[in-house]
């Protein structure tokens, strides 16, 4: 498909145990991003990446949270000893980003996390 | 960081009607998009518009950065409407982007 995806859609998982996401963005989108969006609000940002550098990791609550991007097209967000306050549904986007032309955010569907 | 305050919170239209959403925001961006959620959680991207006026089919959106506003024109709105539309800017020279708390639309048959 032509889309950012996602997998998996829907994860569950027991506090105290680690978790993967990924994404794999368009292709020929140089920038990835990682999203988080609780139920009632908007999006919010976690990291961003320009390739298979994170250019910016401001918005990771904690150490907790890590992610990659390799080979710069597919990435992973891990979670380790998750708690229930980071269910969320977690959302990647990606854009084409040359200096300061921006293409618009595209999204994937998401990964519903819930933590019990 | 930079706010941004989306109205009204909540708006409920007939079939038909047309309606205007507002974006207001704290600082001068060089990034704004408004995006749509649907029912389904999808997040679909409406309008890239630092500034200036664009137009997709009945959505159209015009930005006045000095004035630091957004606004999203719906017309002859559809039930496939519904959903809740963001706002999203940023500061950055990339994508970086600080979402409003959004504006949920019902339309009704």
């Amino acid at each position: 498909g032509a889309g950012v995806s996602q997998t998996p859609s829907n994860k569950v998982t027991e506090k105290g145990k680690y978790v993967e996401l990924r994404c794999d963005p368009i292709s020929g989108h140089t920038a990835l991003y990682w999203y988080r969006q609780s139920l009632g609000q908007g999006p919010e940002f976690l990291i961003y990446f320009q390739g298979t550098g994170a250019a910016d990791d401001s918005g990771l609550p904690n150490d907790r949270f890590f992610a990659v991007r390799p080979e710069g097209s597919v990435s992973t967000l891990k979670i380790q000893r998750t708690e229930r306050g980071d269910s969320a549904v977690y959302l990647c986007a990606s854009s084409y980003q040359s200096g300061a032309y921006n293409s618009p955010l595209h999204f994937g569907n998401g990964t519903r996390l819930t933590v019990t | 960081g930079i706010q941004v305050e989306q109205s009204p919170p909540d708006l409920i239209l007939q079939e038909g009607a047309n309606s205007t959403l507002r974006c207001n925001f704290s600082d001068s961006v060089n990034n704004l998009q408004w995006f749509h959620q649907n029912p389904w959680g999808q997040l679909i991207n409406l309008f890239y518009i630092p500034s200036g006026t664009k137009q997709n089919g009945r959505l159209s959106a015009t930005t006045v950065a000095t004035e630091r506003y957004s606004l999203l024109y719906i017309s002859s709105s559809q039930t496939t409407d519904s959903g809740v539309y963001f706002c999203a800017v940023g500061t950055d020279s990339w994508g970086k982007l600080q979402f409003g708390a959004g504006t949920q639309v019902v339309v009704t048959p």
